[in-house]
């Protein structure tokens, strides 16, 4: 399912670097999401947004940042990446229930 | 904000035989409780979902029940699959906010 596309789907980068990923969809949905998987804690929500003009911190916002350029893009940022978010990140949309995930990007940091 | 806990962590069940997984939810508010299934390298996907004006929803092999005054509900998968082998993650949300899952259960169906 091509409807929603994650960039990149793997980077390893250095510690204290500033790192980007983005997310774009071409379902129309209002609504997008970034969550963290790390094994054995699960899905966590980082941000979301129900438009273009809203953003909500979700359960472990700090040390990350999101940009709603459009209602087809999210895109979140890590500022100075620190080993610990060393994870597999989804981007996810949504009418109103179903959430639809893209294929994920996996970040290392060293 | 909304707290699900999922139990158990890990599932064993031979071919054939049925799996529970249950979860429970904190915030009486929450109305909106679905499951979703994430095989070996795949994205998650949604398998069933259940409102909380519905006590129980089935689809197949699948069934959801919800317990209100509880707060818990839970994911029924009869006559197993080697193909249902995968993590399972419940989920929970109110109205206006987005959803916060479980841990997760990595479920093994052996033949």
């Amino acid at each position: 399912d091509a409807d929603v596309t994650q960039t990149p789907r793997n980077r390893i980068t250095k510690t204290g670097k500033r790192i980007m990923l983005e997310c774009s969809q071409t379902k129309g949905h209002d609504r997008m999401y970034w969550y963290r998987q790390d094994p054995g804690l699960g899905l966590r929500l980082i941000y979301y947004s129900f438009d273009v003009k809203d953003i909500n911190k979700g359960e472990i916002s700090d040390g990350y940042s999101v940009s709603r350029q459009a209602q087809a893009k999210f895109s979140l940022s890590l500022e100075s990446a620190i080993p610990n978010q060393t994870a597999l990140y989804f981007c996810a949309t949504s009418y109103t229930g179903e959430l639809f995930f893209g294929e994920g990007s996996r970040l290392t940091v060293l | 904000g909304e707290n699900v806990e999922q139990h158990p962590s890990t599932l064993s069940v031979q071919e054939g035989d049925s799996a529970v997984i249950k979860c429970t939810y904190s915030d009486s508010a929450s109305n909106y409780f679905p499951w979703y299934k994430q095989e070996l390298g795949k994205r998650p996907q949604l398998i069933i979902d259940i409102r909380s004006n519905v006590g129980e929803k089935k689809d197949q092999r699948i069934a959801v029940t919800l317990n209100k005054t509880a707060k818990h509900f839970s994911l029924h998968i009869t006559e197993t699959q080697p193909e249902d082998s995968a993590v399972y993650f419940c989920a929970a949300s109110m109205a206006g906010y987005a959803l916060n899952f479980g841990k997760g259960t990595s479920l093994l169906v052996t033949p």
